[in-house]
């Protein structure tokens, strides 16, 4: 069983909504991370959390909103979202310090009209 | 800028056989970790094993070992005894001295089919 626990598993928005994406872990690890996996190609680094706060932005567009509420949630806000956002968005999370093995989630497939 | 490559897009083994799984990798860092996941139809990638760049011996957890060829810059991953349950999607990943927190950059994946 996954240590890293995503909702919802499926979600299908349109283009004028807002929703969010929940990940939460229990092992103490005070890194999360938000990649983004489109299908038949590798997870893309979205967002990195260390210690709750936002210390990697890969450029990602602000129609995707990141929040750390405390070390053990991680939420992505999505709103104003295109069709070619849809993808597997995977939640990890690992200790801060060097080579520490991610964790990750499940995953949310998540589908924009 | 690191660049991982997984030059085989998909793979069949016999079921019971070894396989092995290529990666290369391009950095300038001296310091440096490499990962291999194993991804699953239901989506989550699952870790496997890892390499550090000053290890000397060839890590192995299970029926996965890594041939860890520093000066070709390969980091191979070998499946022993090949079960079914190994069908899959394998990614090898790195993440350089330079990145911050444990941020890993992934290869394009490999397709691993077992035929009973």
């Amino acid at each position: 069983d996954t240590e890293v626990t995503q909702t919802p598993k499926h979600l299908v928005m349109g283009m004028t909504n807002k929703k969010s994406l929940k990940c939460e872990q229990h092992m103490g690890h005070r890194a999360m991370y938000w990649y983004k996996q489109k299908a038949k190609k590798p997870p893309e680094l979205m967002f990195v959390y260390s210690y709750e706060k936002l210390s990697i932005n890969e450029s990602v567009p602000s129609r995707f909103s990141p929040e750390c509420p405390n070390s053990s949630l991680l939420n992505l806000h999505l709103h104003a979202l295109q069709p070619e956002d849809s993808a597997l968005y995977l939640c990890a999370s690992s200790q801060p310090t060097t080579n520490e093995k991610l964790f990750f989630g499940s995953g949310t497939q998540l589908s924009v009209l | 800028a690191q660049k991982i490559t997984q030059t085989q897009p998909g793979m069949f083994v016999q079921e019971k056989e070894a396989v092995t799984l290529d990666c290369t990798y391009d950095t300038s860092d001296q310091s440096y970790g490499l990962f291999w996941y194993k991804q699953p139809s239901s989506g989550e990638m699952i870790f496997l094993i890892y390499q550090g760049s000053y290890d000397e011996q060839n890590a192995t957890e299970g029926r996965y070992s890594l041939n860890f060829q520093k000066a070709r810059k390969s980091a191979n991953l070998v499946i022993s005894a090949s079960q079914l349950g190994d069908s899959a999607m394998y990614f090898c990943a790195m993440r350089g001295a330079l990145d911050a927190g444990n941020m890993l950059t992934f290869g394009g994946g490999t397709r691993l089919m077992v035929k009973p």
